[in-house]
């Protein structure tokens, strides 16, 4: 499988925990993407990455959330001290920037759930 | 900011019958491209079909096409001859040119359901 890979599926955690969530982009895609969905609603953007380099963050990506690309390959989500209004699914997204027409391939997901 | 509105939540089709599902959007840029995603229920966001805003011709991808206008900023796709396998949450999406970032812009969503 060439898709986007996104670990672990579905993560269950308790209030004040810290989570880390992993996507493999498609090979030699320079570009990755972060999104969350809430349910019922569209993908929000969250931060995405040029190679290594996190070139832009939205509003929502509060100070308990980070993101790494350290090799400009896979990269990691963290949200640290999980809260309730975290829960949602967290979509990763890699693009060939700069050919294929500015396309993004979607992952599978992660759902988070905060107890 | 850029938007994307999709007025309807929910729309359905009889199979092998054609739906079109509607799409606004606003941007202050001149370069962008325009999307249609399609999520089935608990699997990954799919790209059903692409419109580069400099292009006119509309595009066309086997049974999808749009209806781009973009001097009225809106964006329809048009399903023909509806299958099982179309039922799904269908999202528009707008994406802007390099110089104001590379986000996709989503809309809500129509949830479209095919009946047998």
């Amino acid at each position: 499988d060439t898709g986007v890979s996104q670990n672990p599926r579905h993560k269950i955690t308790k209030r004040g925990q810290n989570v880390t969530f992993r996507c493999d982009p498609i090979s030699e895609h320079n570009r990755l993407y972060w999104y969350r969905q809430t349910l019922g609603q569209g993908p929000e953007f969250l931060t995405y990455f040029q190679n290594e380099a996190q070139l832009e963050k939205s509003r929502l990506l509060s100070d308990r959330f980070s993101a790494e690309r350290p090799k400009g390959s896979f990269s990691t989500l963290e949200i640290q001290r999980t809260e309730q209004g975290d829960s949602a699914m967290y979509l990763c997204a890699s693009s060939p920037w700069g050919q294929g027409g500015r396309i993004q391939y979607f992952g599978a997901g992660t759902r988070l759930s905060v107890l | 900011a850029q938007t994307v509105t999709q007025s309807q939540p929910e729309m359905s089709v009889q199979e092998a019958e054609t739906v079109t599902l509607s799409c606004t959007y606003d941007t202050s840029e001149s370069d962008y491209y325009l999307f249609w995603y399609k999520q089935p229920p608990s699997r990954q966001m799919i790209l059903v079909i692409r419109q580069e805003a400099y292009k006119q011709q509309n595009a066309t991808e086997n049974r999808f096409s749009v209806n781009f206008q973009k001097a009225a900023k809106s964006f329809s796709l048009k399903i023909s001859d509806s299958q099982l396998g179309d039922a799904a949450m269908y999202f528009c999406a707008l994406l802007e040119g390099e110089t104001s970032g590379s986000r996709l812009t989503f809309g809500e969503g129509t949830q479209l359901t095919v009946n047998p």
